[in-house]
């Protein structure tokens, strides 16, 4: 099984609202990333986890919140986000943190509209 | 950070080869070049990855000169299904976290 799996797909939501994205891979990676990429640009890396512990978190606002249940599973719980904040959210996965030459898996994405 | 540059577009026809060079000055030392292909509303597929001279896979062949500063990557006889964004990474200063350039956006007409 080499797929990362995201749910859901769409999500609207207010800025009042409380929501989460959810990602999931069986391939035993140990390593898990959160991207945030808006229309005809790149994305651009938020979170990185290894190891189930938070690697890095570039500088991203407190409004998104991002969880690691177990090494299968990758949350990001979303809080008061602002319309700016919607996106096409990646999640990936790649055999560990730290090696020259890992190969990102990424999920399908959750298309994010904040109004 | 191992910034990389390429163009932002390129057109092509159905049955030729294509060549997307991508530039990363001041690439480290021990940073791989990685491309990536995106289609609208999914996520980056890994294509070919190097180090330095040539790599090919069933896929694409990526040619790395001597001073690494710059990455080609060659898709023989495209087809229409070969219309993306092909993104060349390079790793964040030995950090390993890839980097997203801005990406080359492939069309493919027949």
């Amino acid at each position: 099984d080499t797929e990362v799996t995201q749910t859901p797909k769409h999500l609207v939501m207010g800025m009042t609202n409380k929501k989460s994205l959810k990602c999931e891979q069986h391939m035993g990676h140990r390593a898990m990333y959160w991207y945030k990429q808006k229309a005809k640009k790149p994305p651009e890396l938020m979170f990185v986890y290894s190891y189930e512990k938070l690697s890095i978190n570039e500088s991203v606002p407190s409004r998104f919140s991002p969880e690691c249940p177990n090494s299968s599973l990758l949350n990001l719980h979303l809080h008061a986000l602002q319309p700016e904040d919607s996106a096409l959210y990646l999640c990936a996965s790649s055999q560990d943190l730290g090696e020259p030459y890992n190969e990102q898996f990424f999920g399908p994405g959750t298309r994010l509209t904040v109004l | 950070l191992a910034k990389t540059t390429q163009p932002i577009s390129m057109d092509s026809y159905e049955g030729q080869e294509v060549n997307i060079t991508c530039s990363h000055n001041n690439i480290a030392t021990n940073d791989y070049i990685t491309w990536y292909q995106q289609f609208p509303s999914q996520g980056p597929r890994f294509i070919i990855q190097g180090y330095k001279t040539k790599v090919t896979n069933e896929v694409a062949s990526l040619f790395i000169p001597a001073d690494r500063k710059s990455s080609t990557l060659s898709l023989p006889r495209v087809s229409l299904s070969d219309t993306a964004v092909y993104y060349c990474l390079g790793a964040s200063g030995g950090s390993y976290i890839p980097t997203f350039g801005r990406g080359t956006s492939l069309i493919v007409h027949p």
